[in-house]
């Protein structure tokens, strides 16, 4: 059972150039969220997702856009990259919303030059 | 707009000894609140969790205080060994939202 897989585990880029990176589970959970982890912030909700083909906004969304076209992948898409979004990202999912346990992939550390 | 503050950022505690680490929340519609351990390279895991109707929850050395009216809550770890050296993250929801506010993390060190 692989939980939570998010790819790649590592990116550069350059300011402007677009990636988008890719979270999977395999537990059927019905919400995935999108974080981004950086020094004494803590972690901060990019995007959520409460179900196949929703999404809303977290607490940090603007330069990112999602998708959750399948009910098991949530995709996290940069239109074009700015030094700011040097982070560790991570992906997680819940059965459902808070008061369930959130599992989380193992970060995706981009960095843009 | 920071909704829980988590202090202190960073803690350096000997072996055997008692760690603490507190957070405060804003929000009164919070019902939910976890604690989520990090080891280096890791993404966060569930560590503990309570609800408001109890004061105190403890798994093992591992041990929440929560208090309603101060609208604080703590993680204490007794009896602290070096594999206890992580990042802690506090973090509080309401059953009624999709999501949980994370605390901006506090660093363990656990010297042997």
């Amino acid at each position: 059972n692989a939980g939570v897989t998010q790819t790649p585990k590592f990116r550069v880029l350059k300011t402007g150039q677009s990636m988008t990176l890719l979270c999977a589970q395999d537990m059927n959970h019905e919400y995935m969220y999108w974080y981004r982890q950086d020094p004494g912030m803590g972690l901060r909700l990019i995007h959520y997702s409460v179900g196949e083909g929703t999404t809303a906004k977290g607490e940090v969304p603007d330069g990112y856009n999602v998708s959750r076209l399948k009910k098991q992948n949530f995709l996290l898409g940069l239109e074009s990259a700015a030094p700011s979004q040097t982070s560790v990202y991570f992906c997680a999912s819940s059965v459902q919303g808070a008061g369930n346990i959130q599992y989380f992939g193992a970060g995706t550390r981009l960095s843009v030059l | 707009q920071q909704q829980v503050k988590q202090s202190p950022q960073s803690l350096i505690v000997q072996k055997g000894g008692i760690s603490i680490i507190n957070c405060a929340y804003e929000n009164t519609a919070f019902d939910y609140f976890p604690w989520y351990q990090q080891f280096p390279g890791k993404g966060p895991a569930l560590l503990i969790a309570i609800r408001p109707d109890v004061s105190e929850k403890k798994e093992g050395r591992f041990t929440i205080s929560f208090n309603k009216s101060a609208k604080q809550f703590s993680l204490h770890i007794m009896d602290s060994q070096p594999g206890d050296s992580a990042t802690y993250f506090c973090a509080a929801g309401g059953t009624s939202y999709g999501k949980l506010t994370f605390g901006q993390g506090t660093i363990l060190t656990v010297h042997p």
